[in-house]
């Protein structure tokens, strides 16, 4: 069974640092990979989708990168802003659905 | 159009009561998914349709009974479900196939008393 990991689990940051989310997969036979935001109590915003054939996709502030072979996707979040407090979600896309991993709380200090 | 929209957003239910959860897009999707959300948990996997007929349903009580009445709608039909089945429930939808990415819709807030 395909299982989603996401490290760290809750990161804290002072505004306007650089920071790397980690999303990790055990089965590489993922059709793509998406990444979600998540505010408290809403529903999840696709920030980027990158096709298991590429390598990483970029959104204003915002790159994500995927190792297929490795089982790999970081989340690279530039000159992070307090808007950017959310949780954020890796999901791999299978067969049988997207499969989430828990996410990472990120909070981002003025 | 390019929105999925859940109605209610909140809903508080009996354990006796039957309700049902909205699910509207039209952005032209033929695929549609009901997800799981507790809190502080990630999303699980309930069902998927796809050209309006359920292709996946992961187990899922009775109790929650899914129907796609055509390929803009797609309801979840709530019965004698349990306190434990409050969550948020997540609409999503997408284009046919395992290739493209997921619209998620704002969530109906479940409560069961």
């Amino acid at each position: 069974k395909q299982e989603v990991t996401q490290i760290p689990a809750a990161l804290s940051v002072p505004e306007g640092e650089n920071l790397v989310l980690n999303c990790s997969f055990t089965d590489s036979a993922i059709y793509n990979l998406q990444w979600f935001r998540q505010d408290p109590g809403k529903g999840l915003t696709s920030l980027l989708l990158i096709q298991s054939s590429q390598r990483e996709q970029t959104s204003g502030r915002l790159n994500a990168s995927l190792d297929k072979s490795s089982g790999r996707s970081t989340l690279y979040i530039a000159a992070s802003q307090p808007g950017d407090s959310a949780t954020y979600l890796c999901a791999v896309s299978l067969i049988r659905g997207m499969r989430f991993g828990a996410g990472t709380r990120l909070t981002v200090k003025p | 159009d390019t929105e999925v929209t859940q109605t209610p957003k909140h809903l508080v239910m009996g354990m006796t009561n039957k309700k049902s959860l909205k699910c509207e897009q039209h952005m032209g999707h033929r695929a549609m998914y009901w997800y799981k959300q507790k809190a502080k948990k990630p999303p699980e996997l309930m069902f998927v349709y796809s050209y309006e007929k359920l292709s996946i349903n992961e187990s899922v009580p009775s109790r929650f009974s899914p129907e796609c009445p055509n390929s803009s709608l797609l309801n979840l039909h709530l019965h004698a479900l349990q306190p434990e089945d409050s969550a948020l429930y997540l609409c999503a939808s997408s284009q046919a196939g395992f290739r493209n990415g997921y619209t998620f819709g704002s969530g109906t807030r479940l409560t069961v008393v």
